[in-house]
């Protein structure tokens, strides 16, 4: 099955600059890759997606870019705030008729006023 | 209450106790999951139901056992659990399922503390 690795666990940027949090996979036939903001006691939502005929997205301050050849896709935030610290969890789809999302382990990003 | 709602929000239980966990859904969708979020854990997605039938179980132990009875109402029926099973379970329901997935909306989730 799919296999989605997050890195880092944890990020703490000051207020103004960037974060990039990163996700790898492992099933190349995967083709939807969504992040998802959890704020402190909140349900999870879905901030950005991107899929595999596109290799980046962009909303705002807020930018997805995808390698499908190395397996990989980032999520990049810009000009940084403190109500963007949450938790960001990246995900892939699985191949197969199933076709269920598979969960990245999270990272708690911190933005320093 | 629009969304994606859950019920208790917070449930502590014994080992030996049953209870059951109600999600429901006010979007229109065709598909509703089960996931459980444990800390430092990715989320884990137990159940999916496509259309009110079951479509996965992902190596979930009986003794949480799923009901869908219609499109926008799913259970989480739980019996003599386990203190690792406590966690945050929240349920999620997306426009469409298999083969194609659109966003999940996840509910606000149950903290669930089995003592």
């Amino acid at each position: 099955g799919e296999n989605v690795e997050q890195h880092p666990s944890t990020l703490s940027v000051q207020e103004g600059d960037s974060a990039v949090i990163k996700c790898t996979y492992s099933d190349s036939a995967s083709n939807y890759f969504p992040w998802y903001k959890q704020e402190l006691g909140k349900r999870p939502q879905l901030i950005i997606d991107i899929r595999s005929n596109v290799g980046e997205k962009k909303d705002q301050r807020i930018a997805v870019t995808l390698n499908k050849t190395a397996k990989h896709f980032s999520l990049h935030i810009t000009e940084t705030q403190p109500e963007d610290s949450a938790v960001y969890f990246c995900a892939a789809i699985t191949s197969g008729s199933a076709r269920q999302l598979t969960f990245g382990s999270g990272t708690q990003l911190t933005v320093l006023p | 209450e629009t969304g994606v709602t859950q019920t208790p929000r917070h449930l502590v239980m014994g080992m030996t106790n049953k209870k059951s966990l109600k999600c429901e859904q006010h979007l229109g969708h065709n598909a509703m999951y089960w996931y459980k979020q444990s800390a430092k854990k990715p989320l884990e997605l137990m159940f999916v139901y496509n259309f009110k039938e079951q479509t996965e179980n992902n190596s979930v132990p009986s003794r949480f056992s799923p009901e869908c009875p219609n499109s926008s109402h799913l259970f989480l029926h739980l019996h003599t659990l386990q203190p690792e099973d406590s966690a945050l379970y929240l349920c999620a329901s997306s426009q469409e399922a298999a083969p194609r997935v659109d966003e999940q909306y996840f509910g606000p989730g149950t903290r669930l503390t089995v003592t």
